[in-house]
């Protein structure tokens, strides 16, 4: 049950792109489509963004969107807002109903 | 509105015992399995434990198994973590999380409510 690893952080400009990885293993992110991404503002509990490697829970903004390759999954935010700036974790299912998650990213918006 | 309130953290000292209580509400709480996630000041999140709906099963994070155990009362809407052998490294914020459905019957695998937290602290 190894941390999953993810850049402790990444910067973008209001407007731009940015995508934050999220590295694990054949038993986790690359044995499973069960990759979810959550949002955490500072003092505050997390938020579920993506889920299922790229869906959005409903009221999550287009921009965000997630993708998987092999064993690295990814989010992409674009159209940077300033609301973004935010701890950004990925976590996946790692077999008999285990999970594990990544370090964490933080996003700042320049 | 769907929410969960965790209570009962506090601070203990090593070696000492604690139990957390998350109540469920605004949603069927004996239908979707339950999490408790952790988080350690300044790092980042620790998925601990889950128990399906019924309560017939559960699993750990290793680095608990043995000391943490997880359960549930579904006539009180509520979930439990009881905690002996406490050491330094399990201070932090404990979060319960609502999983997407049921381990036992489906495969929504993700978090998709939390609680606020409620943090403990093991110190002499």
């Amino acid at each position: 049950q190894s941390a999953l690893t993810q850049p402790r952080s990444v910067s973008g400009s209001p407007g731009q792109s940015v995508t934050i990885s999220c590295t694990g293993a054949s038993s986790d992110v690359g044995g499973y489509n069960y990759v979810s991404w959550y949002q955490q503002y500072p003092g505050k509990a997390p938020k579920l963004m993506i889920y299922d490697v790229n869906k959005r829970p409903s009221g999550v903004p287009d921009r965000f969107s997630g993708s998987k390759s092999g064993n690295t999954a990814s989010l992409t935010i674009s159209g940077l807002q300033p609301e973004d700036e935010a701890d950004y974790y990925c976590c996946s299912f790692s077999g008999t109903y285990t999970w594990v998650f990544g370090g964490g990213t933080e996003l700042t918006v320049l | 509105e769907v929410q969960l309130l965790e209570s009962g953290g506090g601070l203990v000292q090593p070696g000492g015992s604690l139990r957390l209580s998350c109540v469920a509400s605004g949603f069927t709480f004996s239908s979707y399995a339950m999490n408790w996630v952790r988080q350690a000041p300044g790092t980042g999140l620790e998925w601990v434990a889950v128990i399906c709906g019924n309560g017939l099963s559960a699993f750990y994070a290793d680095s608990v198994k043995g000391r943490i155990t997880i359960s549930r009362d579904n006539s009180k809407n509520t979930l439990f973590l009881q905690m002996n052998s406490l050491r330094a490294e399990d201070t932090a914020v404990y979060y319960c999380a609502k999983l997407g459905g049921d381990y036992v019957y489906d495969y929504n695998y993700y978090m998709d409510v939390w609680g606020k937290g409620t943090t403990v602290t093991v110190s002499s």
